[in-house]
């Protein structure tokens, strides 16, 4: 079965610095990755996703995530944290056949501090 | 713009009365799915489906169910309530052989009182 782990509930930045969210997965075969952003009260949105083409993929708002295979590895960055990033960030997995059902990692709630 | 719509955004139901929320698409995908996510939680898949064939998760409660009349509308029924069922619940669509790529609609937030 897939699964998911996001290291860190909460990670607290300071505005301008760099902000890396981490995310390990754990597939049989090669999954379909994605970090998704959820601000409160509001449905989940999609910021980038890895689907077995280039392993540096980048996304909306300056985030971009690097697959690493050899580390069953999707870290989130962004170079420059600015408060509206402020936000709960959710990676996914999902298989490449089927329904494709996501499953999710915890979330991390990501704080910016002025 | 097409999109996914939920109805209402915001629920207050009564303790053990039966409630339905809604979803709509314009993006004409295959695959409908309901999540829950109860506060500070990931989502969690309640079920699913591939064209009018329904999927139901091992652990759904049988207080939990689903129409899907069309392609274009699909509804969660909540038999009976309980406070425990107070969540946000995600309405989200995708294509099937696609990027597996999942489109979420702005969610209804249930309270149960």
């Amino acid at each position: 079965a897939q699964s998911v782990t996001q290291l860190g509930s909460h990670v607290s930045v300071s505005e301008g610095a760099l902000v890396l969210l981490r995310c390990n997965y754990s597939s049989s075969v090669p999954p379909y990755l994605f970090w998704y952003v959820q601000y409160p009260n509001q449905g989940l949105q999609l910021l980038l996703k890895y689907t077995s083409a280039a392993t540096l993929v980048k996304g909306i708002n300056g985030f971009e995530a690097e697959f690493k295979k050899s580390e069953t590895s999707f870290h989130l960055t962004k170079p420059s944290a600015h408060m509206s990033d402020a936000a709960e960030y959710f990676c996914a997995v999902s298989d490449i056949q089927g329904a494709q059902k996501l499953v999710f990692g915890q979330g991390t709630r990501l704080t910016i501090n002025p | 713009d097409a999109m996914v719509i939920q109805n209402p955004r915001y629920q207050v139901t009564q303790f053990g009365k039966p409630v339905t929320l809604s979803c709509s698409q314009t993006l004409n995908h295959n695959v409908m799915y309901w999540y829950q996510q109860k506060s500070s939680q990931a989502p969690k898949l309640l079920f699913h489906y591939y064209d009018k064939d329904f999927n139901n998760e091992a652990d759904t409660p049988d207080n939990f169910q689903s129409r899907r009349p069309n392609t274009s509308f699909c509804f969660l029924d909540i038999r009976s309530p309980g406070l425990g069922d107070a969540a946000m619940y995600l309405c989200a669509t995708s294509i099937i052989r696609g990027s597996g790529e999942a489109f979420f609609g702005q969610g209804t937030r249930l309270t149960v009182v």
